[in-house]
């Protein structure tokens, strides 16, 4: 059964860069059929797509978020990261960690099909 | 410009249906979409996939209660017999080239 763990900080100051793992288990993330995907949900708002990484190694983002985030892959660990960087209160959220299952006729990356249980992260000083 | 929208609150008693929906922006009604469910201090659970055809697929351990189909841009998340635990928030989702979308969510609260 596929797992995937988030770990890192819960709690960064304004301004810094938040940091953090997605550690994946029962499955490798070099698989050229899956792509990996960060996804946040603010407190008493809904989900909101970060970005995803594709076997490949490239990734693409939300154009909202594209300017400060950066993800990346560890195949020797089998985990995948999320940076974002000069954070303010409103990103304070949950950030899950999911895998897309497979591509589809255009090879874009399909829907989440397994998702982490979140970690909540507090953006404050 | 793709976006999906969703009734922000449903209801009803419990061993009764619910049916929920999402609606694809103009121009993209024969869009693939999933739908997700998020029970409460849980990350979130992928129920299935939904074609415009109204054909589905569903994951892991998904039961037979939760049923999908589609109509034109809508698509439809149906929950027979509905149980306590399956008050929780409803998400839909589809996807694009270099784009992932999420609808707003449906609450479903059983009565």
């Amino acid at each position: 059964q596929l797992q995937l763990q988030e770990s890192g900080p819960g709690l960064v100051k304004p301004s810094e860069t938040l940091s953090l793992t997605c550690t994946v288990s029962g499955g490798s993330i070099s698989s050229s059929t899956y792509s990996w995907g960060w996804i946040r949900q603010p407190p008493g708002k809904g989900l909101e797509w970060i970005g995803s990484i594709i076997y490949s190694g490239s990734s693409y983002y939300n154009p909202s978020l594209k300017s400060r985030v950066t993800i990346s892959a560890d195949t020797s660990t089998n985990q995948f990261s999320l940076r974002l960087s000069s954070v303010t209160a409103a990103d304070t959220a949950v950030y899950y960690c999911a895998r897309h299952g497979s591509r589809d006729a255009y090879n874009n990356p399909r829907n989440f099909d397994y998702w982490g249980q979140g970690t909540l992260v507090t953006v404050s000083s | 410009q793709l976006v999906l929208t969703q009734s922000p609150s449903a209801s009803a008693s419990l061993g009764a249906s619910v049916k929920l929906t999402c609606t694809l922006s103009a121009g993209h009604s024969s869009y693939t979409i999933a739908w997700h469910q998020r029970q409460p201090e849980k990350g979130p659970r992928y129920l299935m996939t939904l074609n415009s055809d109204g054909s589905h697929s569903k994951g892991d351990g998904i039961p037979d209660r939760f049923s999908g189909s589609s109509s034109g841009a809508e698509r439809f998340l149906t929950i027979s017999s509905l149980q306590s635990e399956d008050e929780a928030d409803y998400y839909c989702q589809t996807w694009g080239t270099g784009i992932q979308v999420f609808g707003p969510g449906t609450e479903v609260t059983v009565l």
